[in-house]
């Protein structure tokens, strides 16, 4: 089945680092990859929507400025948290449609911490 | 988007069905209903979905009325590895995003 991967899988760094999460898809091209991201004991939040060859979709209230997403190919889009901070510290997930009429498939997640 | 509502916990125990019910008013037209399923430091994995009436697949089965205004996920004999979150969205499936409610924490108990 369709397989969605996501790297690393976490990641311990200081503050003021920026980190880059890769999400591919492994066994498909994926024109549409969307970000999320996950508080403990909460629900995904939609961080934004990538699309292949143009500019990232963000939600209201998500800095683009701070979370910076490249979908530069069919099959990899990654996002950067630039000049990271503690409360930056987050479970990030990515996922991908493999063509339309079909759901969308999640990678395993980044977990993502800022000392 | 289809704004869903779904209770916030359930427990059971092994063996038995468990059916969580998700109340979707203002779904679309073109609209449908997908469940997932995430464990703990995991992404959420897709169980199935559905447009209307009835589908079942090898895990789970999917119950819709006719007016589409609620769905129910059906588990047939639970085991302990199905303790998990449970979320119920609906979108067109045409790239569209997906907003997540906040799901249904579901605790299996021996």
């Amino acid at each position: 089945g369709a397989v969605v991967s996501q790297h690393p899988s976490w990641v311990i760094c200081k503050s003021g680092t920026s980190v880059k999460i890769e999400c591919r898809s492994l066994d498909f091209q994926a024109t549409t990859m969307f970000w999320y991201r996950q508080f403990p004991k909460q629900s995904l939040m939609l961080m934004a929507t990538s699309n292949e060859g143009s500019k990232a979709t963000y939600e209201q209230g998500v800095e683009k400025d701070k979370f910076l997403i490249n979908h530069a190919s069919l099959t990899l889009s990654t996002l950067t948290v630039t000049s990271a901070h503690p409360e930056d510290s987050s479970f990030y997930i990515c996922s991908a449609m493999f063509s339309l009429n079909q759901p969308q498939h999640f990678g395993d997640g980044t977990r993502l911490s800022i000392l | 988007l289809a704004k869903t509502t779904q209770p916030i916990s359930m427990d059971s125990y092994e063996g038995q069905e468990v059916n969580i019910t998700c109340s979707h008013n203002n779904i679309a037209t073109n609209d449908y209903i997908t469940w997932y399923q995430q464990f703990p430091s995991q992404g959420p994995r897709f169980i199935i979905q559905g447009y209307k009436t009835k589908v079942t697949n090898e895990v789970a089965s999917l119950f819709i009325p006719a007016d589409r205004k609620s769905s129910t996920l059906s588990l047939p004999r639970v085991s302990l590895s199905d303790t998990a979150v449970y979320y119920c969205l609906v979108g067109d499936n045409q790239g569209g995003k997906l907003i997540f409610g906040q799901g249904t924490e579901l605790s299996v108990k021996p």
